[in-house]
């Protein structure tokens, strides 16, 4: 398996600007993390889906930001209109439950709004 | 919700020497306790985990202790090695209604050569 797969790897957009981080989970996972990670805040959960339905949207900093999971294989974070302030590595996770709880990260997208 | 607090947030030591590193939970449903390591521009990877039935678990040169009671778990490395180098979470879960992971803020550990 190829593992957790994110993209676009790096981002780099203007204020105001939309912008839409993909994930693609490891294949057989029933659940999907999203995270956003900074130097000052760490490494924050901002929503997870079990089996491609919303389960805990509570980290979701604001209504900027949007999720979906449209099936078992791809998962979009979007975020409309970006701000300078959502400049961040954002990792996408995956897990396979049924009392596994390990969390496999992707790559990780850097995300530079100017 | 839960609130994990991790010390020391930076940690240097001789290789060879031991590391420690500290966690406190808030909720006590919380029922899983992983730790992960990061390296400098790479993804965490889980290094160990322990369950609330568990008091301790080793894995070679690691271990993490439980303490249900006070609401903290550590993580111990043993002859640390320069390779050991890296940022390491803690992070607490629980499994009931739901599968939540809320991660401690990091604690980055130089280990000397």
């Amino acid at each position: 398996d190829a593992g957790v797969i994110q993209s676009p790897r790096h981002e780099v957009t203007e204020m105001g600007q939309e912008v839409t981080l993909r994930c693609k989970p490891i294949s057989g996972h029933d659940y999907l993390f999203w995270y956003r990670q900074t130097m000052m805040r760490g490494l924050e959960l901002l929503i997870y889906f079990n089996n491609n339905v919303p389960i805990d949207d509570s980290g979701m900093p604001e209504d900027r930001f949007s999720a979906k999971m449209p099936n078992a294989s791809f998962s979009t974070l979007k975020i409309q209109p970006s701000e300078p302030r959502d400049s961040a590595v954002y990792f996408c996770a995956s897990s396979l439950g049924q009392s596994t709880y390990e969390q496999y990260f992707g790559p990780g997208t850097r995300l530079t709004v100017t | 919700g839960e609130n994990v607090e991790q010390h020391p947030s930076t940690l240097s030591v001789q290789e060879g020497d031991s590391a420690v590193i500290k966690c406190t939970y808030s909720d006590s449903a919380s029922n899983y306790f992983p730790w992960y390591k990061q390296e400098l521009g790479k993804r965490p990877q889980l290094i160990i985990d322990i369950r609330s039935n568990v008091g301790e678990k080793k894995d070679q040169r690691i271990a993490v202790t439980l303490n249900k009671t006070a609401k903290h778990f550590s993580l111990h490395i043993t002859e640390t090695q320069p390779e050991d180098s890296a940022v390491y979470f803690c992070a607490a879960g629980e499994n009931t209604g739901g599968f939540k992971t809320i991660f401690g803020a990091g604690t980055r550990l130089f280990v000397k050569a």
